[in-house]
């Protein structure tokens, strides 16, 4: 079945740092992809999407592009903060549905000042 | 715009008790889902909901019940609670049209079963 496959994490950055968490996936056909971030004691926020082949998805400096060719949609930061400390979590559509989510198992990244 | 609400915040259930865990969302979304999030495991979806009266299962739906009477609530029932219940739980909704514009999550119920 459809799934994503995350790069374990934890990762650990100083503040400025450059950040790349690898997301690949499985699919038939060309699912949306997405990119959640879950800030400490709170729930998922989705943080970008997109939704066909070679579509960039970009949000609070963060960038993702959905690769067909290496069925990738890594996620990318130039300059990491603080406050981008959280778990990421990978996701796309599963079980036929354009609707039902299936996540990667989150990837814990924590800056350091 | 509360969006997502989910109570309680925290729970503890002693091994063979019972609980609804609340969400409620003001969106007019037509989806709704229930997941469960164990540490190093991500999330897996228990139950969903396409609209009122409609509900289906998910991938780990043993030891849970829902209903959807209404658009605006999807409470998630657990019957008989066992230690392996014990997990941070999260509601979502999304739009009618589908995934494609994502979810929006409630902030979650740390359920601990002992």
């Amino acid at each position: 079945g459809d799934s994503v496959t995350q790069m374990e994490g934890p990762v650990t950055l100083s503040e400025e740092a450059c950040l790349t968490i690898n997301c690949t996936y499985t699919a038939t056909g060309y699912p949306s992809l997405f990119w959640y971030v879950q800030y400490p004691g709170e729930g998922l926020q989705l943080l970008l999407k997109a939704t066909k082949a070679d579509d960039k998805g970009s949000n609070k400096g963060f960038e993702a592009t959905y690769r067909k060719e290496t069925t990738s949609f890594h996620l990318e930061k130039g300059s990491v903060q603080v406050s981008d400390s959280a778990v990421y979590f990978c996701a796309l559509p599963t079980g036929g549905s354009n609707y039902k989510l299936t996540f990667g198992k989150g990837t814990l990244l924590t800056v350091n000042p | 715009n509360a969006g997502v609400t989910q109570t309680p915040k925290f729970r503890i259930l002693k091994i063979g008790q019972s609980m609804t865990l609340q969400c409620t969302q003001d969106m007019n979304h037509n989806y709704m889902y229930w997941y469960r999030q164990d540490p190093g495991m991500g999330l897996k979806l228990i139950y969903y909901s396409v609209g009122a009266g409609i509900t289906d299962k998910g991938e780990v739906p043993n030891g849970y019940n829902v209903s959807r009477s209404t658009t605006e609530d999807f409470p998630l029932r657990l019957e008989l609670a066992a230690p392996s219940q014990t997990s941070v739980y999260f509601c979502a909704s999304s739009y009618p049209t589908g995934g494609d514009y994502g979810y929006t999550f409630g902030s979650g119920t740390r359920l601990t079963v002992v």
